[in-house]
């Protein structure tokens, strides 16, 4: 069975670069059919999504954050990465990795890693 | 882009039949997803294709899509069944296609 943990910093400076991984564990990160994902969730509020890469490299942001966004993948080490730049207080958030399942025109997200929080301030 | 509407909040008292619904336009067309989120936790997908359930996923859960809106429906509504629910759709005429989420639905059990 799939599972995705992130990780990476909880609290990050304004204007500086918010770095996570997400590591895949039970399954490689080469299949094909599927999508890896990014998604955020700002406190008591919904889901935004980020990104997502396929494991060829190929990858698709968020128009709203494009400028800021990049996302990596390291078959090697079966994880793929997220990087913001220039974070202010507004990317304060749950930051969630997930699996998107693509198929004829449609996808959903499963499974999700457990999210982990990221704060920025000074 | 595609805008997915739910409403902020669903009550409903134990032992009774609660109903979410998503709002967006010829809906119907598209597959609808749900997800169900605890507090303090990541969302877990309830329902995928309109009306599948994933594998753990109890037979309370169900769910339907025809015209404007889709509905995820829960039978003998439990305690443990508190949560934000959220409904996600595919926008393939995104740029880039992608995956589009409702605004959530707080569901109180009375």
């Amino acid at each position: 069975q799939v599972q995705l943990q992130e990780s990476g910093p909880g609290l990050v400076k304004p204007s500086q670069t918010l770095s996570l991984t997400c590591a895949v564990s039970g399954g490689s990160i080469n299949s094909g059919g599927y999508y890896w994902s990014w998604i955020r969730q700002p406190p008591g509020k919904g889901l935004e999504w980020i990104g997502y890469i396929y494991y060829s490299g190929s990858t698709f942001y968020n128009p709203s954050l494009r400028s800021r966004v990049t996302i990596s993948v390291d078959t090697s080490k079966n994880q793929f990465s997220l990087k913001l730049s220039s974070v202010t207080a507004a990317d304060t958030a749950v930051y969630y990795c997930a699996r998107l399942y693509y198929y004829d025109s449609s996808g959903y997200l499963d499974p999700w890693g457990q999210g982990t929080l990221v704060i920025v301030s000074s | 882009s595609y805008v997915l509407t739910q409403p902020p909040s669903v009550s409903v008292a134990p032992g009774q039949t609660a109903r979410i619904t998503c709002g967006g336009n010829n809906i119907g067309s598209k597959s609808v997803h749900w997800y169900q989120q605890k507090p303090g936790q990541a969302p877990v997908l309830v329902v995928y294709d309109d009306s599948d359930r994933p594998s753990g996923i109890p037979e309370r859960f169900s769910g339907s899509n025809s015209g404007n809106t889709a509905t995820l429906t829960i039978i003998r509504v439990e305690a443990g069944d508190e949560a934000d629910y959220y409904c996600q759709v595919w926008d393939s005429f995104g740029d880039p296609p992608h995956v589009v989420f409702g605004g959530g639905t707080k569901l109180t059990v009375l």
